[in-house]
């Protein structure tokens, strides 16, 4: 089976520029998380959708950070307009969830690493 | 709130070495999941062990061994006979009943296994 797959998996890109960061969760799995890992703040957790809603979204950053989950297999994360300061690894992960809680373990993609100059 | 504290954070040894990681963690959650993570230099995270609350049994696989201690809110994981693949950053991390399906990261422990 297709594990989480992220594109792209490198990004490089000006200050000012938006930035669109892809995830595809693992077929079947009803939960998906964004993280940013930095050597400064280690790995942190963005937002997460539950069947495609966003739950918990305290992590974002600021405005200029935007998550969406149109479909169960699809999930976008937008910067705009980006700054230096967001360069970081972008690492997508999802679980299988029943109900409201699960403790299941998260599945990661291998992550997009993004430059912005 | 949540916390996980990996108190070291860089280890080295030498081959064959056997080598512990410590793991801490704080919950008010009376149910409550651990996690350990290998990060390898590629970069992508790797899942490698689930433990629940309720199971204080230590478990081994391979050359892994994990222990948990609620007494001392602790979750170690002991690598026996380290390889050179060994070398990695190690997270642990921590999922409560009140956290939804969030996980709180420690801050990770680089692993570096010398030939």
């Amino acid at each position: 089976d297709a594990g989480v797959i992220q594109s792209p998996r490198h990004e490089v890109t000006e200050m000012g520029q938006e930035v669109t960061l892809r995830c595809k969760p693992i077929s079947g799995h009803n939960s998906l998380f964004w993280y940013r890992q930095t050597m400064m703040r280690g790995l942190e957790l963005l937002i997460y959708f539950n069947n495609n809603v966003p739950i918990d979204d305290s992590g974002m950053p600021e405005d200029r950070f935007s998550a969406k989950m149109p479909n169960a297999s699809f999930s976008t994360l937008k910067i705009q307009p980006s700054e230096p300061r967001d360069s970081a690894v972008y690492f997508c992960a999802s679980s299988r969830s029943a109900r409201e809680v699960t403790y299941n373990e998260q599945f990661f993609g291998p992550g997009t690493r993004l430059t912005v100059l | 709130a949540q916390k996980v504290t990996q108190a070291q954070t860089e280890i080295s040894v030498v081959e064959k070495e056997d080598v512990t990681l410590d793991c801490v963690y704080e919950t008010r959650d009376t149910t409550y999941y651990l996690f350990w993570y290998k990060q390898p230099p590629s970069g992508e995270l790797v899942f490698l062990i689930r433990r629940n609350s309720f199971d204080e049994q230590n478990e081994i696989s391979g050359r892994y061994s994990w222990n948990f201690q609620k007494s001392t809110s602790s979750f170690n994981f002991t690598i026996t006979a380290s390889q050179v693949v060994d070398s990695a950053v190690y997270f642990c991390a921590l999922s409560g009943n009140n956290a939804g399906n969030m996980l709180t990261f420690g801050g990770g422990t680089r692993l570096m296994v010398k030939p």
